[in-house]
């Protein structure tokens, strides 16, 4: 099993529309929690972090559910530049410093 | 944000050639170095920890004797991949965290060296 996985989507939405999607990550013990966005034949850019209480940014909101082993990520008033893939990623040992990446969820607007 | 350089950006080199790409942190230092790979619509993949003044470590499967990682500054790790073949064909990211680090503490992340190998 993979220690991050994601829907890789795409999806597609119109300019304007709400998306979100999750990403469910395998080890109990993971400690810390990002998505990042990646654009297509670029570097992977920080999003934002995801906090145990959950945490909003502007148009993004990000959520964590520890129970359940999952984490996700809602984008309200979609822009065409929010088009990109999104990232998972979670750290699963403290003090080491290593990431562990989903595939990416691809999403798409449109305008 | 911190700033993370990579080079070369992009290599075309043929089936056997040795590649040298560096990662330096531009605006801080970086005990620690990550290199991943990367290939078409997959995740990025840790290859190594490279560490500042001592031996890389470097993740199950990864031959280190054909990644050869270089931390010789708290601003420099190069990525040496010898003998290259076409499978090795990729993209190359390294990233640094600042020297501070810390459970929340980000990875920046260089913008990547694409390697094709022919």
């Amino acid at each position: 099993r993979k220690e991050v996985e994601q829907d890789p989507g795409p999806f597609n939405v119109p300019e304007g529309a709400t998306v979100a999607f999750n990403c469910t990550y395998s080890n109990s013990a993971s400690q810390s929690f990002f998505w990042y966005r990646q654009d297509c034949r670029k570097e992977p850019k920080l999003l934002m972090s995801v906090y145990s209480s959950g945490n909003e940014d502007g148009r993004f909101t990000a959520q964590l559910n520890r129970a359940s082993q999952y984490i996700s990520l809602l984008i309200r008033d979609s822009k065409l530049s929010d088009s990109a893939t999104y990232l998972c990623v979670v750290r699963t040992r403290s003090n080491d410093y290593k990431l562990s990446f989903g595939a990416g969820t691809t999403v798409t607007v449109r305008a | 944000g911190a700033v993370v350089s990579q080079h070369p950006s992009w290599v075309i080199c043929k089936s056997g050639t040795s590649v040298k790409i560096e990662c330096r942190s531009l605006d801080f230092q970086a005990t620690t170095m990550f290199w991943y790979r990367q290939f078409p619509k997959q995740s990025l993949m840790l290859m190594a920890t490279s560490n500042e003044g001592s031996k890389a470590t470097y993740e199950q499967g990864v031959e280190k004797d054909k990644f050869l990682i270089n931390h010789a500054s708290l601003t420099l790790s190069t990525l040496t991949v010898t003998s290259a073949h076409p499978e090795d064909s990729s993209f190359y990211i390294c990233s640094a965290s600042p020297l501070a680090g810390g459970l929340w503490e980000t990875q920046y992340f260089g913008p990547g060296t694409r390697l094709l190998v022919l």
